[in-house]
């Protein structure tokens, strides 16, 4: 399995301009989240989904919008990029039965700089 | 609503010594909680979790935590550091079983390891 994946890796966008960050599995996970992390603010959740056709916010859901057409992939777009949203972006996914406990596992990251 | 603080954004210590990473959470109800380990340019993995079977919860490369439900914490401890122990870390509760895609998390503790 690859586990969660994540593109692209690096990406430079202009004020004003759109991208989507692309997030996707092949664990079979239910419920997939968006995270952004930012120095001495650990990681804060944007966006989540329980399940395919199904999203919802998180902490700071403002600026980034989610859908969720697969159970494998949950895209992460940004509309109209602001130098705020400079920062590390994590997509995790998690299988949600009470058994496991809401063990996330995380893709490597997309580091995002916004000029 | 459920919050984490971890204290010290920097901890250093020498190689062999006794590891203290500290974490208090905030729940109204019996949480979930993970430690997870950042190593450089990387994604996060799960070290140990406590999900009420054991106080003592033990995790990968010789971590543990203890959870004190009077103290309301979840210290991450390891008895002797090793150089490969250098990364970043953080502490984390789920909002609950069904709540999977929702993770709150600490602002993480930045370990170094001196030789």
């Amino acid at each position: 399995n690859a586990g969660v994946t994540q593109t692209p890796k690096f990406q430079v966008l202009k004020t004003g301009q759109s991208m989507t960050l692309q997030c996707a599995q092949d664990m079979n996970h239910e419920y997939m989240s968006w995270y952004r992390q930012d120095p001495g603010m650990g990681l804060r959740l944007i966006h989540y989904s329980v399940g395919a056709g199904i999203t919802d916010q998180g902490e700071v859901p403002n600026g980034y919008n989610v859908s969720r057409s697969t159970t494998e992939d949950f895209p992460l777009r940004l509309l109209s990029a602001a130098p705020s949203q400079t920062s590390v972006y994590f997509c995790a996914s998690s299988n949600g039965l009470a058994g496991l406990y809401n063990e996330q596992f995380f893709g490597p990251g997309t580091r995002l700089t916004v000029l | 609503a459920q919050s984490v603080t971890q204290l010290g954004s920097h901890v250093s210590v020498s190689e062999g010594a006794l590891v203290l990473l500290r974490c208090n959470y905030s729940s109204s109800v019996p949480p979930y909680l993970f430690w997870y380990v950042q190593y450089p340019n990387q994604g996060l993995q799960l070290l140990l979790k406590y999900t009420s079977a054991a106080t003592l919860v033990k995790g990968i490369n010789g971590f543990e935590a203890e959870f004190k439900k009077s103290e309301t914490s979840f210290h991450l401890t390891k008895p002797s550091a090793h150089m490969s122990d250098a990364a970043e870390y953080f502490c984390a509760v789920s909002e609950g079983w069904n709540q999977g895609g929702k993770l709150i998390f600490g602002q993480g503790t930045e370990l170094s390891v001196k030789p």
